[in-house]
């Protein structure tokens, strides 16, 4: 069946640093890939999506690229703030309706000024 | 414009009991999806229900039920709870059937005691 594998954590960073959270997956056919962020006390936010081979999504300085040659969806930010601390999720969907959004265990990142 | 709602934000039951937990989505929005967060994992899905009629299952028991409403919006309901029910219960909001963009709201916080 389908499933996401993303790097343990927790990931502990300078403010400025670079971020790679790495994510690779399992699935039939080609789902759409997620990142969520969940911030303490909250529900998950989309960070950003990619929906074939070779997309690309971004926002708020943060990328990731569908790669379907490597199964991978890793995450990446040039520098890193301190609000940027939370937990990340990386998810899978098929593309068949009713189907589920798959994820990730999460990993947790903290930055420090 | 209002997010996703969720009510109530805590709660606190005992084993046995029965929960009913509720969610309002996006205005606009037809499908909702319900998930479990066990604390340090990623959310499970539990079910997905697009105009009024379930459209997708997890691997729950049948102590789990659901049911969604002319509104669009929904309600999950637990029976003979176990201990192990404890966690965050998210509800997610789509558009249509598929998760190209599902927007979470804060969840509810349950506690088995």
């Amino acid at each position: 069946g389908n499933s996401v594998t993303q790097m343990e954590g927790p990931v502990t960073l300078s403010e400025e640093a670079f971020l790679t959270i790495n994510c690779t997956y399992t699935a039939t056919g080609y789902p759409s890939l997620f990142w969520y962020v969940q911030y303490p006390g909250e529900g998950l936010q989309l960070l950003l999506k990619a929906t074939k081979a070779d997309d690309k999504g971004s926002n708020k300085g943060f990328e990731a690229t569908y790669r379907k040659e490597t199964t991978s969806f890793h995450l990446e930010k040039g520098s890193v703030q301190v609000s940027d601390s939370a937990v990340y999720f990386c998810a899978l969907s098929g593309r068949q309706a009713g189907t589920a959004l798959i994820f990730g265990k999460g990993t947790t990142l903290s930055v420090s000024s | 414009d209002a997010g996703v709602t969720q009510s109530p934000t805590h709660l606190i039951k005992t084993r046995g009991q029965q929960v009913t937990l509720r969610c309002s989505p996006i205005s606009g929005h037809k499908s909702v999806s319900w998930y479990q967060q066990v604390l340090g994992q990623g959310p499970q899905f539990i079910f997905q229900y697009y105009e009024k009629e379930e459209r997708g299952r997890g691997n729950f028991p049948d102590r789990f039920s659901a049911r969604q409403f002319p509104n669009y919006s929904s309600e999950l309901n637990v029976n003979a709870l176990l201990l192990g029910d404890s966690a965050l219960y998210l509800c997610a909001s789509s558009l249509g059937q598929l998760n190209t963009e599902a927007f979470f709201g804060q969840g509810t916080r349950l506690t088995v005691v």
